[in-house]
């Protein structure tokens, strides 16, 4: 692995039914970050974990959990999908810490589908 | 609330210079970031200030002015590969980024 990689790439899902992205880094960041990107919209943020072990809420929380059980893995669940739920997903790391730029590393997104 | 705004497209030459601005309105100021996506793929980082001021970094220039909440991406010498889509994002006072809607730029021969 080098970077970032997220599976499924694709994904067409039901209504209703519960799906977990997945999301794992090798470049031991402390920072884990899942947005979703939608047309004509900046990119907005679900949830976030600054270390592993802890996990915070972004713009966009509801509808979607998140675990930080180590620092490679940050797995987003949606419990019960909906339609708006249709979106690109992006994991994104970084090194955490303020005494730095701390670029964010991007995966190459998961495209969902919620029918 | 937070605002960052960028133009939704825009269109130049090949072999032209061409700027992009964005204007921001954050709680807090902790560096501002530009990022190119080009369609269906992932974005990737560009430029980042933090001090007002010209940051070069080879075709690309980023400007940022604090005082005005204004930032302007650059791009020389345009590329058909420079077809892309360019974010701009803040990262504010609880150090998450803000992001734009991004800037859709179109190359033309």
């Amino acid at each position: 692995i080098a970077g970032i990689t997220q599976a499924p790439t694709s994904q067409i899902l039901a209504a209703g039914r519960r799906m977990t992205l997945r999301c794992t880094q090798d470049m031991r960041h402390n920072a884990m970050y899942w947005y979703r990107q939608d047309l004509g919209l900046g990119l907005r943020l679900i949830h976030y974990s600054n270390t592993a072990g802890t996990t915070g809420k972004g713009e966009v929380p509801d509808g979607y959990s998140v675990s930080r059980a180590n620092t490679d893995d940050f797995p987003l669940t949606l419990a019960s999908a909906v339609p708006s739920q249709t979106s690109v997903y992006f994991c994104a790391s970084s090194d955490s810490g303020t005494d730095y730029y701390n670029e964010q590393f991007f995966g190459p997104g998961t495209r969902l589908t919620v029918l | 609330g937070q605002n960052i705004d960028q133009p939704t497209e825009m269109t130049a030459t090949e072999g032209a210079i061409v700027q992009i601005n964005c204007t921001y309105q954050t709680s807090g100021f902790n560096g501002l970031f530009w990022y190119q996506q080009h369609a269906g793929e992932a974005p990737t980082f560009l430029s980042y200030n933090v001090l007002d001021g010209l940051e070069e970094k080879g075709r690309f220039s980023s400007f940022l002015s604090r005082s005005k909440g204004y930032s302007y991406l650059l791009l020389k010498e345009l590329q058909m590969k420079d077809s892309a889509s360019y974010l701009c994002a803040v990262r504010d006072s609880n150090y998450q980024l803000i992001w734009g809607a991004g800037t859709k730029l179109i190359i033309k021969p």
